[in-house]
C-alpha cells in the first residue's frame, strides 16, 4: 500500500520568507508526528498529533514554527520569518495508533539562503 | 524522559565481518526500542524493535538486536556485512506511555569495504 509522502522533497527560500511543508499520512493511521533532521542536532521530535486531541506542541523550537492537522489525516508544517538555522531535512512520520510503529516519509529537505 | 547513546558516529567493517552497532538507553518507563536504517536522501525503514516478550528481537535484512535490562543496551548485529548495509543506522526509544515520540541517537554511519 502507499506509504507517508511529503511535499516538496526539496525546497530553497530566502532567510524571512514563509514556507509549508505538507505530510500525507498511511490512509487509517491516527497519528502524526513531525521530526527534524540536521547536522548539528540530529533527529529532534517537534509535533504530535493523535485523533482530534489537542496536538502535543513540545518539541517545536519557536513560535514561527507551527503545525496543523485537517480533518484527521493531511498535515502541514508552516514555519514563518525562515532563518538559516532552520535549514534541515524535515521527516513525516504516522502510526496505527499513539503505541504501534511510525512509518516515516522521505522528508523535505529545506535550505534557507 | 527517554535518551538514547550510539558511540562512535562512523563505523566501518568488512564484507563479510561482523556488524555491531551499540545502543544503550535511558528510561523512566518501560521502554519500547527500536533500531531504523536510513539511505542516503531516504526516510527511515524500520529494522526491527522490541516492545514486550521475547528479548531476542530478529529484523529484516539479516540484522538481530537483544534487550539487557540489566545493561539498559539494545544492541545491534548482523553476522555477516554486505555492501548494501552501507547507511545510516539509528537506535531509538520511546516509553510505554505517553505519546510514544521517539528519541533518537546520534546515528551510526556504516561503511562497508570490500
Amino acid at each position: 500500500g502507499a506509504g507517508v509522502s511529503q511535499s516538496p522533497s526539496n525546497k530553497v527560500t530566502e532567510k524571512g520568507k514563509d514556507v509549508e511543508l505538507r505530510c500525507d499520512p498511511i490512509s487509517g493511521h491516527t497519528a502524526l508526528y513531525w521530526y527534524r533532521q540536521s547536522l548539528g542536532q540530529g533527529l529532534e521530535f517537534l509535533i504530535y498529533f493523535q485523533g482530534n486531541s489537542a496536538p502535543d506542541k513540545s518539541g517545536l523550537p519557536s513560535d514561527r514554527f507551527s503545525a496543523e492537522r485537517t480533518g484527521g489525516s493531511v498535515s502541514t508544517l508552516t514555519i514563518q520569518r525562515t532563518q538559516q538555522e532552520d535549514s534541515a531535512v524535515y521527516l513525516c512520520a504516522s502510526s496505527l495508533s499513539v503505541r504501534e510503529t511510525q512509518y516515516f516519509g522521505p522528508g523535505t529537505r529545506l535550505l534557507v539562503l | 524522559a527517554q535518551s538514547v547513546t550510539q558511540l562512535g558516529s562512523h563505523v566501518s567493517v568488512s564484507e563479510g565481518a561482523l556488524v555491531l552497532l551499540r545502543c544503550n538507553y535511558s528510561s523512566s518507563v518501560p521502554p519500547y526500542l527500536f533500531w531504523y536504517v536510513q539511505y542516503p536522501n531516504q526516510g527511515l525503514q524500520l529494522l526491527l524493535k522490541y516492545t514486550t516478550g521475547a528479548t531476542l528481537v530478529k529484523g529484516i535484512n539479516g540484522f538481530e538486536a537483544e534487550f539487557k535490562k540489566s545493561e539498559t543496551s539494545f544492541h545491534l548485529t548482523k553476522p555477516s556485512a554486505h555492501m548494501s548495509d552501507a547507511a545510516e543506522y539509528f537506535c531509538a526509544v520511546t516509553g510505554y506511555y505517553g505519546n510514544n515520540r521517539l528519541a533518537f541517537g546520534k546515528g551510526n554511519q556504516v561503511v562497508v569495504i570490500p
